[in-house]
């Protein structure tokens, strides 16, 4: 079953308007998730990584302002993209860093796809 | 700077032959390497991964190689099924660059023809 729940699976919003996108790690405790961003065709871009009771790291040419990132507990963190506009629009995907190890640092979340007209 | 490429951006092949996907890094700091298998509209799905210090992993149909001084790793799928058509997607990952942050390749379209 999935470990890591992403919500909302779908939106379509106004431009101008901020939308949230939750991650939630369901059977372990994340204190590190990372936020991805897919463009049709292409790679998975890392946006930032989340840091529990800490400010997110973000990574160039991606404004902080613009995609906000909270991690406010061990199993959840939201991104905000505050004042969207349709070159937002996109594929967000979570993931979530497995502290027990294994083959998989990190979970998956079934992603976020984000239409602003 | 794409420090991980997936140099095919489709593959066909046909149903019960192998499939081959590549994918080159340029990072030598990169100590372990995964393959992810995605639909649309999905996340990522792990398919099976590799440590810097192993040349190969075997997982049911699934086969990883890698080769270390070419910085090449290849993912063997062998018997391809329909139902393994999606995009591949290869990554890599290095302790030094802060644990389990993976990079991405651009991935690979495979289709599986029955």
């Amino acid at each position: 079953g999935a470990v890591v729940s992403q919500h909302p699976s779908w939106v379509i919003c106004k431009s101008g308007t901020s939308v949230k996108i939750e991650c939630r790690s369901l059977d372990f405790q994340a204190t590190t998730m990372f936020w991805y961003r897919q463009f049709p065709k292409q790679s998975l871009m890392l946006m930032a990584t989340s840091n529990e009771g800490s400010k997110a790291t973000y990574e160039q040419g991606v404004e902080k302002d613009k995609f906000l990132i909270n991690h406010a507990s061990l199993t959840l963190s939201t991104l905000t993209v505050t004042s969207a506009h349709p070159e937002d629009s996109s594929f967000y995907i979570c993931s979530a860093r497995d502290p027990r190890g294994g083959s998989q640092p990190q979970h998956f979340g079934d992603g976020t796809r984000l239409s602003i007209l | 700077d794409q420090q991980v490429k997936q140099n095919s951006p489709s593959l066909s092949v046909q149903e019960g032959r192998i499939s081959i996907l590549n994918c080159d890094y340029t990072n030598s700091m990169f100590d372990y390497f995964l393959w992810y298998k995605k639909y649309p509209a999905e996340g990522p799905t792990f398919l099976i991964s590799i440590s810097s210090i192993k040349d190969k992993n075997e997982d049911g149909r699934f086969t990883v190689f890698l080769n270390k001084s070419a910085k090449h790793l290849s993912l063997h799928i062998v018997p391809s099924q329909p139902g393994d058509s999606a995009v591949y997607f290869c990554a890599a990952s290095g302790y030094e660059t802060s644990g389990s942050r993976l990079t991405f390749g651009e991935g690979t379209q495979l289709t599986v023809n029955p």
